[in-house]
C-alpha cells in the first residue's frame, strides 16, 4: 500500500512553455503533499508543501509565481511550471502524507525528468 | 535549524565486500532517523527507520543501521553488497512533531564486480 503516481515520468519541451506534473495517492488520502526538486548528483531541495484545500507554503527562494501548487483533493496535487526555461530543467519528485499517519513520513513518487530546450 | 551530514559523496566497494554508509544529525532533541534509496531516475524507496525503541533497526534489502544518540549518528551497513545495491543512498531526519524531512546531500554507493 501507499503508492504515489507521478505523471508524466519525463516531459522535454520548447523554453516558454508552462508545464504541469500530477502527483497522485493511489490507495490512501494524503494529509500533505511536499515536491522536491532534485539537481544532478544534488539532494533534494524541498520547494513546498501543500495541503488540501489551502495554499501551498513554499520554502525560501522559491518563486510562487514560477512554481503554481493545487492541491484541489486529498488525492491529488499538481505542480505547473510556468513560462519554462533551460535553468527550470531538473528532476521533480513529490511525496506524500498519509491521514492515518503510518510510520512513514513521507511516501515518494518516481519522479519527473523535466527537459527545457 | 536541523542538518544531516553524510561525510562521503562516494563510496566504492566490491561485491561481496561490507560497507558503512556514515550519517550524522544536528538536532539533540527527539528525531526521527530514516535511510532511504534512490535508483537512477526514479524517487526515493524508503530503506529504513528508526522511531524508538531498539537502537539496532533493520530494513529492507538486507541493510541494518545503528541509532547512537551520544554521537548523533545513524550509519547504515550491510556485511554483504550486491551490485544491485548499486544506487545513491539518502540520510534523513524529522524532528518530532514535524512533517518536514530533512535529507543529507547523498552518497553514491558503486559495486564494482
Amino acid at each position: 500500500g501507499a503508492v504515489v503516481s507521478q505523471h508524466p515520468s519525463r516531459v522535454i519541451c520548447k523554453s516558454g512553455t508552462s508545464v504541469k506534473i500530477e502527483c497522485r495517492s493511489l490507495d490512501f488520502q494524503a494529509t500533505t503533499m511536499f515536491w522536491y526538486r532534485q539537481f544532478p548528483k544534488k539532494s533534494l531541495m524541498l520547494m513546498a508543501t501543500s495541503n488540501e484545500g489551502s495554499k501551498a507554503t513554499y520554502e525560501q527562494g522559491v518563486e510562487k509565481d514560477k512554481f503554481l501548487i493545487n492541491h484541489a483533493s486529498l488525492t491529488l496535487s499538481t505542480l505547473t511550471v510556468t513560462s519554462a526555461h533551460p535553468e527550470d530543467s531538473s528532476f521533480y519528485i513529490c511525496s506524500a502524507t498519509r491521514t492515518d499517519r503510518d510510520n512513514q513520513p513521507q511516501h515518494f513518487g518516481d519522479g519527473t525528468r523535466l527537459s527545457i530546450l | 535549524a536541523q542538518s544531516v551530514t553524510q561525510l562521503d559523496s562516494q563510496v566504492p566497494v566490491f561485491e561481496e565486500a561490507p560497507v558503512e554508509l556514515r550519517c550524522n544529525y544536528s538536532s539533540s532533541v527527539s528525531v526521527y532517523l530514516f535511510w532511504y534509496v534512490q535508483y537512477p531516475n526514479q524517487g526515493l524507496q524508503l530503506l529504513l527507520k528508526y522511531l524508538s525503541g531498539s537502537t539496532l533497526v533493520k530494513g529492507i534489502n538486507g541493510f541494518e543501521a545503528e541509532f547512537n544518540k551520544s554521537q548523533t549518528s545513524f550509519h547504515l551497513r550491510k556485511p554483504s553488497v550486491h551490485i544491485s545495491d548499486t544506487a545513491e543512498y539518502f540520510c534523513a531526519v524529522v524532528q518530532g512533531g514535524s512533517e518536514k524531512l530533512v535529507f543529507g546531500k547523498g552518497t553514491k554507493l558503486t559495486v564494482n564486480p
